[in-house]
């Protein structure tokens, strides 16, 4: 069974980039028809889409987002990344890492990551 | 982007039955949507809940069913337990972007 790890800086400042790389294990990134993908949410807020990515490369970006947005597949590692520039106080978050069930071209995250709390700090 | 619509809170009795409703803000929802549903609890990564409209993950009691109501994605919760209190979001699929509902904080009482 596919378990997904967030990991990376919980506190970045504001202006820079934050980067975040999400760790797949109990299976191979590289598995036809799983798409890899991110999303956050807010304290206390509702779930965002952030994007997700094919293993061939191929990107899928949130259209409020996409700007700032790239994400990332490291296949010789099983793991997947993110990076958001030109962070503010408005991307703290929770982001969690997310696989689909295996479906061409279905974005739907089905397994999901714990999390991890990232706090932008001016 | 497409904004997708759910009751902001809900409240049923313990063994009550209960049902939320997802939809755009433009048209209605069709099976071409894919809908999903998720369960988070407080402190929790979401869980998938429903996928694809009605088929339940492994872990998903009976008590939940998901089905398309009145041009709406719908998540029906038949007896519900104490344990089912908890935020649902729906997210719906569209051509190369998904979108999450707002959620809806449901209160078992």
């Amino acid at each position: 069974q596919l378990q997904l790890q967030e990991s990376g800086p919980g506190l970045v400042k504001s202006s820079e980039t934050m980067s975040l790389t999400c760790i797949v294990s109990g299976g191979s990134i590289s598995s036809n028809s799983h798409y890899w993908g991110w999303i956050r949410q807010p304290p206390g807020k509702g779930l965002q889409w952030i994007g997700s990515i094919y293993y061939s490369g191929d990107t899928y970006y949130n259209p409020s987002l996409k700007s700032r947005v790239t994400i990332s597949v490291d296949t010789s590692k099983n793991q997947f990344s993110l990076k958001l520039s030109s962070v503010t106080a408005a991307d703290t978050a929770v982001y969690y890492c997310a696989t689909t069930r295996g479906q061409l071209y279905m974005l739907a995250p089905f397994s999901w990551g714990q999390g991890t709390l990232v706090t932008v700090s001016s | 982007q497409a904004v997708v619509t759910q009751e902001p809170s809900l409240t049923v009795s313990p063994g009550g039955t209960v049902t939320l409703t997802c939809g755009p803000s433009t048209g209605t929802v069709t099976s071409g949507h894919n809908p999903y549903w998720f369960q988070q609890k407080p402190g929790q990564a979401p869980r998938t809940l429903i996928y694809d409209t009605s088929n339940k993950h492994s872990w998903t009691p009976a008590r939940f069913s998901g089905s398309l109501l009145g041009g709406k994605a719908a998540l029906t919760l038949s007896g519900a337990q104490p344990e089912d209190e908890a935020e649902y979001y729906c997210l719906l699929s569209y051509s190369g972007v998904v979108v999450f509902g707002g959620g809806t904080k449901l209160t078992v009482l």
